[in-house]
């Protein structure tokens, strides 16, 4: 079935090091695509996200990349920090019905 | 930010009973609000949207009568779940959006417990 995954279930990092979080999806008519961030015992957080319209997206050490030819959405994070450390999801938004399909998640691990 | 709140945060029950859980809106109107399940390292799985005044749209495998959900107001959501079972023991968050706005708002979620 259509669905959106991610590549790696767990990513380390070193503290200060970039970070990227790769995420597949398989539906060519999704146009927005949103990173989200959850820490244990709470609820998503709002990341950055893209419109389909568009293949970079920047935002404070975050940028989001989308490769439609690939079906392919990557989450840089700069200077990853022991506060990044948490689950990234990636999540894709079919059409109108404002549905999001979410992805498995990448734990972020970060060494101090 | 937009703001939603669930309640409560943490549940415990007995196996039988129902338990309700609120979403609420803080500070805008949500036309719209999702729930979604969530178990222990995995990925949240939406289970119905919930368009105020009218019925919730379920997901597919979701049972309705045991999942009742009802959107009366634009700031309010309720999720209750019914002859709750262990198997029921989750993590439930909401979401919402207002109008043609694509980003939903997530609540902090409610932990339930099925004993």
């Amino acid at each position: 079935g259509e669905s959106v995954g991610l590549h790696l279930p767990t990513l380390s990092v070193q503290e200060g090091d970039n970070s990227i979080i790769n995420c597949a999806y398989s539906n060519s008519a999704s146009d927005y695509f949103i990173w989200y961030k959850q820490e244990s015992g709470k609820g998503p957080q709002f990341i950055i996200d893209i419109r389909s319209n568009m293949d970079k997206r920047q935002g404070q050490r975050v940028t989001v990349l989308l490769n439609k030819t690939v079906k392919h959405l990557s989450l840089q994070i700069a200077a990853t920090q022991p506060g990044d450390s948490a689950v990234y999801f990636c999540a894709e938004n079919r059409g109108n019905t404002g549905k999001l399909i979410f992805g498995q998640g990448t734990t972020l691990q970060v060494k101090p | 930010g937009a703001v939603v709140s669930q309640h409560p945060s943490r549940v415990i029950c007995k196996s039988g009973t129902s338990v309700k859980i609120e979403c609420r809106s803080l500070d805008f109107q949500a036309t719209t609000m999702f729930w979604y399940r969530q178990f222990p390292k995995q990925s949240l799985m939406l289970m119905a949207t919930s368009n105020e005044g009218s019925k919730a749209t379920y997901e597919q495998g979701v049972e309705k009568d045991k999942f009742l959900i009802n959107h009366a107001s634009l700031t309010l959501s309720t999720l209750t779940v019914t002859s709750a079972h262990p198997e029921d023991s989750s993590f439930y968050i909401c979401s919402a959006r207002s109008g043609g706005i694509n980003e939903q708002f997530f609540g902090p979620g409610t932990r339930l417990t099925v004993l």
